[in-house]
């Protein structure tokens, strides 16, 4: 597609339950990352994706925090255990090739119930 | 960490009038980028300037900066109701860091 598409839109969810959020990222972007943005507050860093490099997962809050891109397409970031304040607006962003300007996706907006 | 901190955290003009917003952030950067997001939509790329350039203009948006002083400003001329968004800044690195932004309400 002609942008960087997420999915779901939304979604509510339990307490304790796990979650996948899905970014498919523009056709040739290397460079790929996931953000997230709670009510009131700026961008946090989650994750990064540069090719075929080790991730940066230096910006992941817990360990119930996990990402991956297959085929350095599609990304997936799971949320296990789903907690009241992870509740936020998820947003993915591919980049040509990390330098240069973003693309982000509308996000996907989760809600813990 | 880097990190963009944009001010003031609200603004409020008339339309036609002149918004300047300001930018400070902690580290060296090979560039700056500069972002808007409308409520409820994504963010979207408005423009970015590398360490090397002192400014830059893109229609109606004028962006400085100033390397020693660590700071950035985006000036959006003649501004319209359609402007009314936050503006956030970004410093580069493998990572992206945003401030809270700046909350511009243009009033028609």
């Amino acid at each position: 597609g002609a942008g960087v598409s997420q999915s779901p839109s939304n979604k509510v969810t339990e307490k304790g339950k796990d979650v996948e959020l899905r970014c498919d990222p523009i056709s040739g972007h290397t460079a790929l990352y996931w953000y997230r943005q709670s009510l009131g507050q700026g961008l946090e860093f989650l994750i990064y994706f540069q090719g075929n490099s080790a991730p940066d997962k230096s910006g992941l809050p817990s360990d119930r925090f996990s990402a991956e891109r297959t085929g350095g397409s599609v990304s997936t970031l799971t949320i296990q255990r789903t907690q009241q304040e992870d509740s936020a607006v998820y947003l993915c962003a591919s980049s040509l090739d990390g330098y240069y300007g973003y693309t982000f996706g509308s996000g996907t907006r989760l809600t813990v119930v | 960490s880097q990190q963009g901190e944009e001010d003031p955290q609200a603004l409020s003009i008339q339309e036609g009038e002149n918004a300047t917003m300001n930018c400070s952030y902690k580290t060296s950067i090979n560039n700056l980028q500069w972002y808007r997001q409308n409520s409820g939509r994504g963010l979207v790329h408005l423009i970015l300037i590398r360490s090397n350039e002192r400014e830059k203009h893109s229609g109606r948006l004028r962006v400085t900066l100033d390397t020693s002083k660590k700071s950035s400003s985006l000036l959006i001329t003649a501004s319209r109701a359609a402007d009314t968004a936050s503006y956030f800044c970004a410093t580069d690195g493998n990572q992206f860091y945003f401030g809270t932004g700046t909350s511009l309400t243009v009033i028609p």
